[in-house]
This record gives structure tokens, C-alpha cells and sequence, in this order.
């Protein structure tokens, strides 16, 4: 069965750091690119960052640029998003996907 | 960027009818687009990928079709668990771009 597991949000004040983890199981990781994806309370769905299976390339949304990162580690079945400089309009469920699948998500709150 | 108009914003229909979501990019993608369903609480599911292949396990009512740069998802007898939320994206380039969304309910 595929998996997908996001962590690592939480409450945090504008200008703060925070990192997502997703841990991938059930298919073979190394092999695919990876999506981080956003959702604002009540709102659609943002991509915000692509990386390739073997990190070769990344992008990302214009929205994100300069500020968010996104990595993995194939030998942990892992992807990561770095997010810097935070903002309020970054507050949003953020999901990882392959497209295909995708996880439960994890919600980031920015406010003071 | 390109652009992908997602119409209705939102559809209410009966039991068994034939509902039918569009929506129209705004460059030639070719077959790059999926439609997802989003319920309450729960992430996107995947239900049609390359515009017209239906996802693993997804029922046959539902099928994607294409007239150029047009999308269009159909369900065929509308059933009371395709309530929820649908998006179509466009894979063909980045940033990948999501329709705002069809809301659909029950009448």
C-alpha cells in the first residue's frame, strides 16, 4: 500500500522557520519526482515545488521562490520543504504527492 | 503561466443524472491534465490522468475526454458519494496550475 506521511507543521510567528517532512512507503521512491502542494484554509490547491527523483532539478512557485526549499533523501524514502521568512498568507495544509498519490497533509499556521 | 478556467464554480445535480465539468487552458498542454476529487477533510484523489485514462480503481462513470485545449470530466449516473470538491491540473509545465475548483452536490 502507498504511503505518504507529512510532518512537521505547526503555529509559528511571521518572519519564523519551520521544516515539512514526508516519509514515502509502498512504491519505489528514488524513481519518482515529488510535489509539495498547498491548500489555504477554505481555499484551492497551490503547487509550490517540484523535485526530480534524483535531485537534479528543483522549482518552484513564484510564491515560494527564494524563501522555501525542497530536498530528499532517496535513501530515507524522504522529501523535505524548508520554509523560511514565513508569512500569514503561507498559513495552509501542505500536502506531498507524486500526483498520483498523495498524503494526509500538515497544517501550517503563520500568526503572531 | 498557463491558465486553466474551471467552470462551474459549483453544480448541484440529481441522483443518476449525467453531470459534466470543464476546463479550458490557456495553451496547448496536449494530454498533460488529471482531474482530482477532494472531500471534506481528505487530500486530492486522483480519477483521470492524460485527459482520458482513468485512475486505478476509480469507477467507470467517470471519464475524461479532449477538444483541443478544452477538458471536460463526466460522470455518467451521478452517484451520492461523487459529492465533494473537483480540480482539474495541468502537467504539461511549470508552475502546474490547478482549476479553482467544482463544487458539487446533491440536489
Amino acid at each position: 500500500e502507498v504511503q505518504l506521511v507529512e510532518s512537521g507543521g505547526g503555529l509559528v510567528k511571521p518572519g519564523s522557520s519551520l521544516k515539512l517532512s514526508c516519509v514515502a512507503s509502498g512504491f519505489t521512491f528514488s524513481s519518482y519526482g515529488m510535489h509539495w502542494i498547498r491548500q489555504a484554509p477554505k481555499k484551492g490547491l497551490e503547487w509550490i515545488a517540484l523535485i526530480y527523483y534524483d535531485s537534479s532539478n528543483k522549482y518552484y512557485a513564484d510564491s515560494v521562490k527564494g524563501r522555501f526549499t525542497i530536498s530528499r533523501d532517496n535513501s530515507k524514502n524522504t522529501l523535505y520543504l524548508e520554509m523560511n521568512s514565513l508569512r500569514s498568507e503561507d498559513t495552509a495544509m501542505y500536502y506531498c504527492a507524486n500526483w498520483e498519490y498523495w498524503g494526509q497533509g500538515v497544517m501550517v499556521t503563520v500568526s503572531s | 503561466d498557463i491558465q486553466m478556467t474551471q467552470s462551474p464554480a459549483s453544480l448541484s445535480a440529481s441522483l443518476e443524472e449525467i453531470v459534466t465539468i470543464t476546463c479550458q487552458a490557456s495553451q496547448d498542454i496536449g494530454n498533460w491534465l488529471a482531474w482530482y476529487q477532494q472531500k471534506p477533510g481528505k487530500s486530492p484523489q486522483l480519477l483521470i490522468h492524460s485527459a482520458t485514462s482513468l485512475a486505478d480503481g476509480i469507477p467507470s462513470r467517470f471519464s475524461g475526454s479532449r477538444s483541443g485545449t478544452q477538458y471536460s470530466l463526466k460522470i455518467s449516473r451521478l452517484q451520492v458519494e461523487d459529492t465533494g470538491i473537483y480540480y482539474c491540473l495541468q502537467r504539461y509545465s511549470n508552475p502546474y496550475t490547478f482549476g479553482a475548483g467544482t463544487k458539487l452536490e446533491l440536489k
